[in-house]
C-alpha cells in the first residue's frame, strides 16, 4: 500500500490554464505539506497543513491554493499557470506539527511542465 | 532558521565507506538534525536523525560532535543504489508550535563500479 499518493504522476499544460494536482496519505498523520523542487533541484516548502489547518505558508504566489478536505488529502490547485510553475511538486505527510523529531514521509511527486 | 552547508557533489568507489559532512554554525539549542535521501524521480526518504553525540541505525551513522555545529553521515561499505541526492536538514518546533525545517541542495553522491 502506498503511503503517500500523488495524482497525477505528469501534468504537461499550456501557460494561463489552471490545474490541480491531488495528495492523499493513509498513514493516520496530522500534519500534509506541498513541496517544489525546481531544475536546480533545490526543495522548497510551500505550505503546511495540521487537521485541515494551515500552518505554513511560504511567500508562496496567490495563484497557487492548498485545499484541505481531511486530515488525509491536501490538494493543490493552481490558476494561471506560468512558464515559471514548472517543477515537481511533491506532498508530504508527518505525525505531528509539534513533534520536531518528526520523519515527513514523502510522495513520489507531480512533474508540472508549463509550456 | 538554521542554514546548512554540505559538498555539491561526491564520488566513491563500490565498497567504500562515504561520509558526508554538513555544517551548521547557528544550530538552535531545539534543533534536531535529520539526514533524507532521494533517488531519482522519487520523493526524499528518511534515512537518520540525531541531537548530539553519535546515532546508528540499519542503513547509517551520524556523528555529531559537541559543539553540534557540524554533523557527518557515515554510509558503510557504498554500493551502486546508494547514488542518490543526500539532504542535511537543521530544524524544530517554533513559534506557533509547528516544525518548519528547510531542505539545502544537497549533496549528490555518485556511486562508481
Amino acid at each position: 500500500d502506498t503511503a503517500v499518493s500523488q495524482t497525477p504522476k505528469y501534468l504537461v499544460t499550456q501557460m494561463g490554464n489552471d490545474k490541480s494536482i491531488k495528495c492523499e496519505q493513509n498513514l493516520g498523520h496530522d500534519t500534509m505539506y506541498w513541496y517544489k523542487q525546481d531544475s536546480k533541484k533545490f526543495l522548497k516548502i510551500m505550505f503546511s497543513y495540521n487537521n485541515k489547518e494551515l500552518i505554513i505558508n511560504e511567500t508562496v504566489p496567490n495563484r497557487f491554493s492548498p485545499k484541505s478536505p481531511d486530515k488525509a488529502h491536501l490538494n493543490l490547485h493552481i490558476n494561471s499557470l506560468e512558464l515559471g510553475d514548472s517543477a515537481v511538486y511533491f506532498c508530504a505527510s508527518s505525525q505531528d506539527k509539534n513533534r520536531h523529531t518528526d520523519t515527513q514521509y514523502f510522495g513520489p511527486g507531480t512533474r508540472l511542465t508549463v509550456l | 532558521l538554521a542554514k546548512t552547508t554540505q559538498p555539491i557533489s561526491m564520488d566513491s568507489y563500490e565498497g567504500q565507506e562515504v561520509n558526508i559532512t554538513c555544517s551548521h554554525n547557528n544550530i538552535a539549542t531545539n534543533d534536531y538534525i535529520t539526514w533524507y535521501q532521494q533517488f531519482p524521480s522519487q520523493g526524499p526518504r528518511f534515512i537518520i536523525q540525531g541531537y548530539k553525540t553519535k546515532v546508528t541505525n540499519e542503513v547509517a551513522s551520524l556523528f555529531i560532535p559537541a559543539d553540534r555545529k557540524s554533523s557527518t553521515l557515515s554510509l558503510p561499505r557504498v554500493s551502486l543504489s546508494d547514488t542518490a541526492v543526500y539532504y542535511c536538514l537543521v530544524g524544530g518546533p517554533y513559534s506557533g508550535g509547528y516544525q518548519k525545517v528547510t531542505f539545502g541542495i544537497g549533496t549528490k553522491l555518485q556511486v562508481i563500479p
